[in-house]
């Protein structure tokens, strides 16, 4: 069962713009991680929220949470063309736990020089 | 360094001929797991392990074996693939608990 959905599936901005990514999931969660893809290759892990927190923040990323709306977002400064990539989420079920992360579809994110 | 090892990277293969795609970690971590991902569908997690000789089905595993002998491997069996598992395989890995994944580089696996 798909947990995570981002929005949007695309975006494309110039480097030095902002980048922001949404993701909606269904059920009561405990934790909300953030992966990015370069094309092809394995995930890597950006960022983990837990579902007492609101924000965090990891160097020029910034992660929202929002459980009463079940949402989250990343929010990705100052782009650089090097963050070219496909950002998943993840969420962590209450009732499944951390060996059932779920992952989204993805945001396929353009940033052009 | 800190890694997780896929082999092969790319496996063109035939329906029904057995194949096994190996998973191997050096960080000692208890949990492993195995997703494929397909346009559209993200990631989907296929079989997962808590510890040696403890595995647990994901979301789509039929079709798929899996073994956990070893801590540090975790082999994704198929033992009569179908062009419909024609996929991108992740192996990942994690310390037992809420620590993130650490993903493999994929196998692109092609069955015709």
């Amino acid at each position: 069962s798909q947990q995570g959905e981002e929005d949007p599936q695309a975006l494309s901005i110039q480097e030095g713009e902002n980048a922001t990514m949404n993701c909606s999931y269904k059920t009561s969660i405990n934790n909300l991680q953030w992966y990015r893809q370069n094309s092809g290759r394995g995930l890597v892990h950006l960022i983990l929220i837990r579902s007492n927190e609101r924000e965090k923040h990891s160097g020029r990323l910034r992660v929202t949470l929002d459980t009463s709306k079940k949402s989250s977002s990343l929010l990705i400064t100052a782009s650089r063309a090097a963050d070219t990539a496909s950002y998943f989420c993840a969420t962590a079920a209450l009732n499944t736990g951390f060996q059932k992360l779920v992952f989204g579809t993805g945001t396929r994110l353009l940033v052009s020089p | 360094e800190a890694q997780v090892t896929q082999n092969p990277r790319y496996l063109i293969t035939v329906t029904g001929k057995k194949l096994t795609v190996t998973c191997s970690q050096n960080m000692n971590h208890e949990y492993m797991s195995w997703y494929r991902q397909d346009p559209g569908l993200g990631l989907r997690q296929i079989y997962y392990s808590m510890n040696v000789e403890v595995t647990d089905k994901g979301d789509v595993p039929e079709g798929y074996k899996v073994s956990r002998k070893e801590k540090r491997n975790f082999p994704l069996i198929l033992e009569s693939p179908s062009p419909n598992q024609t996929s991108l395989y992740f192996c990942a890995s994690s310390q037992q608990g809420r620590s993130p994944l650490h993903f493999g580089n994929g196998t692109r696996l092609t069955v015709t």
